[in-house]
């Protein structure tokens, strides 16, 4: 079994703060990470696909690192907005020997006006 | 047009039945999944196929068995249903293997066992 995590669990915060997840997971056969977004009834939908050591990505006001070597990738959300309420998921896919994904738990993100 | 559609989108059914949940996608993609979304709203990935081929089959009984009759259309069959199968089932499509391109995701199907 695959341990990714992600911290914090949930998180509440103002419209106009800045906030940041983390996602943790095995620092060895790493082949990609995903970050998604998922609001309440509906899909998830993807935000980033990383890849390599070092990725910076942005999105808008969403940008998302990654260090494969320590096994962690950071998600910021920059003035965050009522919008951006939704939970936070990041996956795991390990690339050597049986490759498969696995889900973190996710970031609950609650944006109040 | 919906990218990746599942049907039905709600199903309730008794214990022991057999079911069916469809999943299609339109586009052109080469691989789909099968995600099961379990009471803590966990999604655990069940199984993949790349161009009708399995290529992932985690752990999951063998009363789920998904059929890919074409690359656009996976489908899971669920055989003597138990109560534990209630859950929301994820139909997601990428347009190669796993983690190199991102998946859209279906909109779900809530699986009611009584």
């Amino acid at each position: 079994i695959l341990n990714v995590e992600q911290s914090p669990q949930s998180l509440h915060v103002q419209e106009g703060d800045s906030t940041n997840f983390t996602c943790s997971f095995p620092s060895s056969n790493f082949y990609a990470l995903h970050w998604y977004r998922w609001e309440t009834a509906k899909s998830p939908e993807a935000l980033f696909v990383m890849t390599l050591n070092g990725d910076e990505k942005k999105k808008g006001r969403i940008s998302a690192t990654l260090n494969t070597k320590e096994g962690y990738s950071y998600l910021y959300i920059k003035g965050s907005q009522p919008e951006d309420s939704a939970t936070y998921l990041c996956a795991f896919i390990r690339g050597s020997g049986y490759s498969t994904l696995t889900f973190g738990k996710g970031t609950m993100l609650l944006v109040s006006p | 047009d919906t990218a990746v559609s599942q049907t039905p989108k709600y199903l309730v059914t008794q214990m022991g039945n057999d079911k069916s949940i469809k999943c299609e996608q339109n586009l052109g993609h080469d691989t789909m999944y099968w995600y099961k979304q379990d009471s803590k709203k966990f999604l655990k990935i069940m199984f993949s196929y790349n161009n009708k081929e399995l290529i992932i089959n985690e752990t999951v009984p063998n009363r789920f068995s998904p059929k890919s009759p074409d690359k656009a259309h996976l489908n899971l069959h669920i055989n003597s249903l138990e109560l534990g199968d209630s859950a929301v089932y994820f139909c997601a499509s990428s347009r190669a293997p796993l983690g190199g391109t991102e998946q859209y995701f279906g909109p779900g199907t809530r699986l009611t066992v009584t």
